[in-house]
C-alpha cells in the first residue's frame, strides 16, 4: 500500500498555543485527505475533507477557525490547532487517497497533549 | 442508530484459534468495505478491501459481505499473538469519498 507520513508523531504543548502537524503522502499523488481525531478506545470521527488547491469541508460540529486546513500540494495537507485547549488533546489521524476514493491509506498519527 | 455497528470487544482467543469479526450497517448504498487492522498509539492498516458482496482471501484473512443481510465479516484463521490489535470495519458509497467506520474490535490472541 501506499505510505503516508505524519509529523511531529507527539506534540504536548501549553493551553493556548497553536499546533501544526504535517501528513504526507511519500509515493504517490493525493487529490484528497482527511483529518480525523480519536479518543481512546473510540473510532475514528472524521474532522474534514480536503482536496489540493481548494478549501476543507468540514464536519458538523468542527470548528473551521480552529482547525484551519492547508492543502496547498498533492503531497501535502497541514492542520493546525489554533489556540489548543486541554480538551483538544486526542490522537489525529491523516489519510490520503488517490484517484481511486474508495481506498484511504492512514498515517501513523499525531498524538497531541495539551498541558 | 449508527450507521456501522461493531462489538467493540474485547476478544481473546488462544493462538491458533479461528476469530471471526462482524460489523452490520443499515445503509443500502454501501458499496465498498474495509478492514483496517490498528495497533496502539498507531494509524490504521488496511487489511481488506471488498466491493459489493461475496468473499475474498488473502493468507489468513477471509472478509465476506453479504449485502442481503447487511452484514460483513473478517475471519482470521490460525490466529497469532501479532494480531493482537484493534480491528475497524468501514465502508463507503459509490459517490463522494467518505468512510463510515465501526468503533472497532478489540482482540487479543494468548500464546
Amino acid at each position: 500500500g501506499a505510505v503516508v507520513s505524519q509529523h511531529p508523531s507527539r506534540v504536548i504543548c501549553k493551553s493556548g498555543t497553536s499546533v501544526k502537524i504535517e501528513c504526507r503522502s511519500l509515493d504517490f499523488q493525493a487529490t484528497t485527505m482527511f483529518w480525523y481525531r480519536q479518543f481512546p478506545k473510540q473510532s475514528l470521527m472524521l474532522m474534514a475533507t480536503s482536496n489540493e488547491g481548494s478549501k476543507a469541508t468540514y464536519e458538523q460540529g468542527v470548528e473551521k477557525d480552529k482547525f484551519l486546513i492547508n492543502h496547498a500540494s498533492l503531497t501535502l495537507s497541514t492542520l493546525t490547532v489554533t489556540s489548543a485547549h486541554p480538551e483538544d488533546s486526542s490522537f489525529y489521524i491523516c489519510s490520503a487517497a488517490g484517484t481511486s476514493h474508495n481506498e484511504q491509506f492512514f498515517g501513523p498519527g499525531t498524538r497531541l497533549t495539551v498541558l | 442508530q449508527k450507521e456501522v455497528e461493531q462489538d467493540p470487544g474485547p476478544l481473546s482467543v488462544p493462538e491458533g484459534a479461528i476469530v471471526s469479526l462482524n460489523c452490520t450497517y443499515s445503509n443500502s448504498a454501501f458499496q465498498y468495505f474495509m478492514w483496517y487492522r490498528q495497533y496502539s498509539r498507531k494509524g490504521p492498516e488496511l487489511l481488506m478491501y471488498t466491493y459489493s458482496s461475496g468473499n475474498k482471501e488473502d493468507g489468513r484473512f477471509t472478509a465476506q459481505v453479504d449485502k442481503s443481510s447487511k452484514y460483513i465479516s473478517l475471519f482470521i484463521r490460525d490466529s497469532q499473538p501479532s494480531d493482537s490489535a484493534t480491528y475497524l470495519c468501514a465502508m463507503s458509497k459509490p459517490a463522494g469519498n467518505q468512510f463510515y467506520f465501526g468503533t472497532g474490535t478489540s482482540l487479543t490472541v494468548i500464546p
